[in-house]
């Protein structure tokens, strides 16, 4: 099947270690998004990419990198920089130049740092 | 800057109507999308304008006018399954998908 699969699901991690966050798609889609959710907010964009080897940082970038080796592929690090990194992770994946056409959500990361 | 604004909270009675709206501020506009995100969970696509006017499925409506940066979602004949958080986004000349804050809707019986 088609789809988009975020992993894992749930995720703990101490503070101060680095952790990386699954975005695999099966849709042939160019643009790969990572957004950041906290609760009861909407939906803050972290980098996206709209082409292999090549991303852009979005509103609040600070303390995470990404990698896009291959088209199906982006992955997220949340770093010891970033702050507060306890939230709701949710990848996205959608066409480029394409209109009517909508993203695709995966099924979302929830990271806790103790 | 981009800027995508909505209510943050409404509520409204099972068998209603009820509409809620967006306005935006982007680099240019490549489309405007609708969707629905039940508590923890991914946000699931409910429609898209790219073109002024209205776009109905179903029980779910959306309005567009590009001259005045706002869509509205409509959706009648509420459910208590409505419940849920309902996010405005805006693809811009670059592709990029900006959200709202999202509107979290409350039905009642």
């Amino acid at each position: 099947d088609g789809g988009i699969t975020q992993s894992p699901k749930y995720l703990f991690r101490k503070e101060g270690q680095n952790v990386t966050l699954s975005c695999e798609q099966n849709l042939n889609h160019d643009a790969m998004y990572w957004y950041r959710q906290d609760p009861g907010q909407g939906l803050r964009l972290i980098y996206y990419s709209q082409i292999v080897n090549d991303f852009q940082k979005g509103d609040i970038a600070e303390g995470y990198s990404v990698s896009r080796e291959k088209k199906e592929s982006f992955p997220l690090t949340v770093t010891s920089a970033q702050k507060n990194p306890t939230a709701f992770y949710l990848c996205a994946s959608g066409p480029v130049g394409e209109v009517g056409t909508e993203a695709f959500f995966g099924q979302g990361t929830r990271l806790t740092v103790v | 800057g981009q800027n995508i604004d909505q209510p943050t909270e409404m509520t409204a009675t099972e068998g209603a109507i009820v509409q809620i709206n967006c306005t935006y501020q982007t680099s240019g506009f490549n489309g405007l999308f609708w969707y629905q995100q039940h508590a923890g969970e991914a946000p699931t696509f409910l429609s898209y304008n790219v073109l002024d006017g209205l776009e109905e499925k179903g029980r779910f409506s959306s309005f567009l006018s590009r001259s005045k940066g706002y869509s509205y979602l409509l959706l009648k004949e509420l459910q208590m399954k409505d419940s849920a958080s309902y996010l405005c986004a805006v693809r811009d000349n670059t592709d990029k998908l900006i959200f709202g804050t999202g509107t979290r809707l409350q039905v009642f019986p």
